[in-house]
């Protein structure tokens, strides 16, 4: 079965260093996610992306946060000067469609650790 | 804006029933979902339901939905060591500028005893 697959598992980070997260969604779908779990806490909306743009995003996503599709395949979010609060795991996820029951497929994951 | 909720801790033996509770805020239409986390693993899909359904059954998972109250159930049957996991309630958000995304619970973490 088809999966999303993300990259690295998990990266340590020094604050203040810029950080790009990668993901490779399944090969039809068309929207594309990022979520984050700080430890604890809630799995939370950052942004939805499609036709290589941002459709939606969360007030986490401010100016730090960038999303990117590099190529036919690639999904990237990049973290400017990453801070301490920015310890998480990021959770990658896409669709087919956006609307009616297309669910949302996970990838595993990248553990950020910032120190 | 919408919220979702859920008890965080359920301990079960193993051949019982689970019921893993959630409560949402939405009152429009919707999808709820179902998300199962191993340790160390992603968030797999295990089930849906549009919030017109009372009720779906696939396998051993069952879902119950009380829109008026907006509760919403999954119930694990015949559980196994291997459900031990967390379990996260997700409703699809529509409306106020959302376009899709979902809003999750924390999470209610399954532990299954032999």
């Amino acid at each position: 079965e088809p999966e999303v697959t993300q990259t690295p598992s998990h990266q340590v980070t020094q604050m203040g260093q810029e950080v790009i997260l990668r993901c490779v969604p399944i090969s039809n779908h068309l929207y594309f996610y990022w979520y984050r779990q700080i430890l604890g806490q809630k799995v939370e909306f950052l942004v939805s992306f499609y036709n290589n743009e941002i459709s939606e995003k969360s007030e986490i996503f401010d100016d730090q946060f960038s999303v990117e599709r590099p190529d036919g395949s690639n999904f990237t979010l990049k973290i400017r000067s990453t801070k301490l609060e920015d310890s998480a795991m990021y959770f990658c996820a896409s669709s087919e469609r956006l609307v009616g029951n297309q669910p949302q497929h996970f990838g595993d994951g990248t553990r950020l650790s910032i120190l | 804006g919408e919220d979702v909720e859920q008890s965080l801790f359920l301990s079960v033996r193993e051949g019982d029933s689970s019921v893993i509770n959630c409560t949402y805020t939405d009152s429009s239409s919707t999808y709820l979902y179902w998300y199962k986390q191993e340790p160390g693993a992603g968030l797999q899909l295990l089930t849906y339901i549009f919030s017109n359904m009372d009720m779906k059954q696939d396998q051993r998972l069952t879902v119950l939905l009380n829109k008026k109250d907006k509760h919403l159930s999954l119930r694990i049957a015949d559980t196994q060591t291997g459900d031990s996991a967390i379990y996260f309630c997700a409703e699809k958000a529509y409306g106020g500028g959302s376009q899709g995304n979902l809003i999750f619970g924390k999470g209610t973490k399954l532990s299954v005893k032999p």
